[in-house]
């Protein structure tokens, strides 16, 4: 069936390190692919997306390339900020149906 | 606008009690989801509509019944609580199935 397996957390960085989030999905068809963020004590708000495939989405320094050929849709960002905090979310929307599957949640911390 | 609300943002229910949460939306969205998020296991469906009057289940309804009553308005009931019933609520909106969906601030509710 379909589910999202994303990078398990938490993870914690320095100020200015490179973050990675892997996420890969297993869906039928072309799904349209998402990562939402959410901070402490709020909703969920989308942080980019792409809806085929090699589209790359990018959103205040993140970034994540759809690759079709190796079902990922990797998150990423040069340098990140304590302001980054948070959970990051990778979900997909597949043509079959009418909603979104999410993975469990990756919980980032970065440290000044 | 206030994008979407939620009512109330905390709860204590005992065992077999009911309740119902209410979600609120002003952006004139189609599409309204449930969803409860428990840690470890990302957002998980409870019921969905795609329209003033109509509800569908997702992954996890049982339990949980919904009604669409007004296009704006979304509720959740618990006719009969139970702990397993703990977690955080969230409620989204969008306009159709492929758009971004915009969640509101959740609802964390407690069965002892």
């Amino acid at each position: 069936g379909n589910s999202v397996t994303q990078m398990e957390g938490p993870v914690t960085l320095s100020e200015e390190a490179f973050l990675t989030i892997n996420c890969t999905y297993t869906a039928t068809g072309y799904p349209s692919l998402f990562w939402y963020v959410q901070y402490p004590g709020e909703g969920l708000q989308l942080l980019l997306k792409a809806t085929k495939a090699d589209d790359k989405g990018s959103n205040k320094g993140f970034e994540a390339t759809y690759r079709k050929e190796t079902t990922s849709f990797h998150l990423e960002k040069g340098s990140v900020q304590v302001s980054d905090s948070a959970v990051y979310f990778c979900a997909f929307l597949s043509g079959s149906a009418r909603q979104l599957t999410f993975g469990s949640g990756t919980q980032l911390t970065v440290l000044p | 606008n206030a994008g979407v609300t939620q009512t109330p943002k905390f709860r204590v229910l005992k065992t077999g009690q009911s309740m119902t949460l209410l979600c609120a939306q002003d952006m004139n969205h189609e599409y309204m989801y449930w969803y409860r998020q428990d840690p470890g296991m990302g957002l998980r469906l409870i019921h969905y509509s795609v329209g003033e009057g109509t509800t569908a289940k997702g992954e996890v309804p049982d339990g949980y019944n919904v009604s669409r009553l007004k296009k704006q308005n979304f509720l959740l009931g618990l006719e009969s609580a139970a702990p397993s019933q703990t977690s955080v609520y969230f409620c989204a909106s969008s306009r159709t199935e492929i758009y971004e969906q915009y969640f509101g601030p959740g609802t964390r509710l407690t069965v002892t």
